[in-house]
């Protein structure tokens, strides 16, 4: 199974800064990566696919990078409604697997 | 507008069974893979069956193999997981998605909102 890794765990940040949240995969999975945000009591949004692209609605302040085994995904200005946990997801081979998490909370 | 609506959760004994449901709107639901995902307390969210658009193709994780069931009714656009000889372990938040355009290799555009089951004595 392709093992993904992100950092940090959480990710503390004040309103108005920048977001870095990284995942990386056990071997390369070209650019098969889907991120989703998590609120609680609510579904799951996703926010990119193919390492880059946006979903349909999600505001331009997020952005996707990367390819092979290293991503990124940045929050250029951060608002109070970003504060959530982020996951990533390859679907480049089955199993399908997500990372473990990132939380991003209030600093 | 596309939306995904989740009923069946609640609370179960070990090795008794559950039926989750996920009644789909807004989009063509004959033409889509569904996915069923759930995430235990304080977990992440872990991948768990699959079912192609006409049923042919059904996959799960080995931890739920030979003990859900996932299938799908197009007629009534709605997407069932059947759970049997449920264990502690799979206490969890259960999601319904959809994947996208280009299965079985894309991401998950849609959710459901969740039900929580409970397996405990």
């Amino acid at each position: 199974d392709i093992v993904l890794t992100q950092s940090p765990a959480t990710l503390s940040v004040s309103l108005g800064e920048r977001a870095t949240l990284s995942c990386r995969a056990s071997q390369s999975i070209s650019t098969n990566l889907a991120w989703y945000q998590l609120k609680p009591g609510q579904a799951p949004r996703l926010l990119i696919s193919a390492a880059s692209t946006k979903a349909t609605g999600i505001p331009g302040r997020f952005s996707g990078s990367g390819s092979g085994t290293e991503f990124t995904l940045t929050i250029s200005s951060l608002q109070s409604e970003d504060f959530a946990v982020y996951y990533c997801q390859q679907y480049h081979n089955w199993p399908l697997t997500f990372g473990p998490g990132t939380k991003v909370d209030i600093k | 507008e596309v939306q995904l609506l989740q009923s069946g959760g609640g609370l179960v004994q070990p090795g008794g069974s559950l039926r989750l449901s996920c009644e789909a709107s807004g989009f063509t639901f004959s033409r889509y893979w569904m996915h069923w995902v759930r995430q235990a307390p304080g977990q992440g969210l872990v991948w768990v069956a699959r079912v192609s658009s006409d049923e042919s193709n059904i996959s799960y994780a080995d931890s739920v193999k030979g003990r859900f069931t996932i299938s799908r009714d197009n007629a009534k656009n709605t997407v069932f997981l059947r759970m049997n000889s449920l264990r502690a372990d799979d206490s969890a938040v259960y999601y319904c998605a959809r994947e996208g355009e280009q299965p079985p290799f894309d991401a998950f555009d849609f959710w459901g909102q969740g039900e929580m089951v409970t397996v405990s004595s």
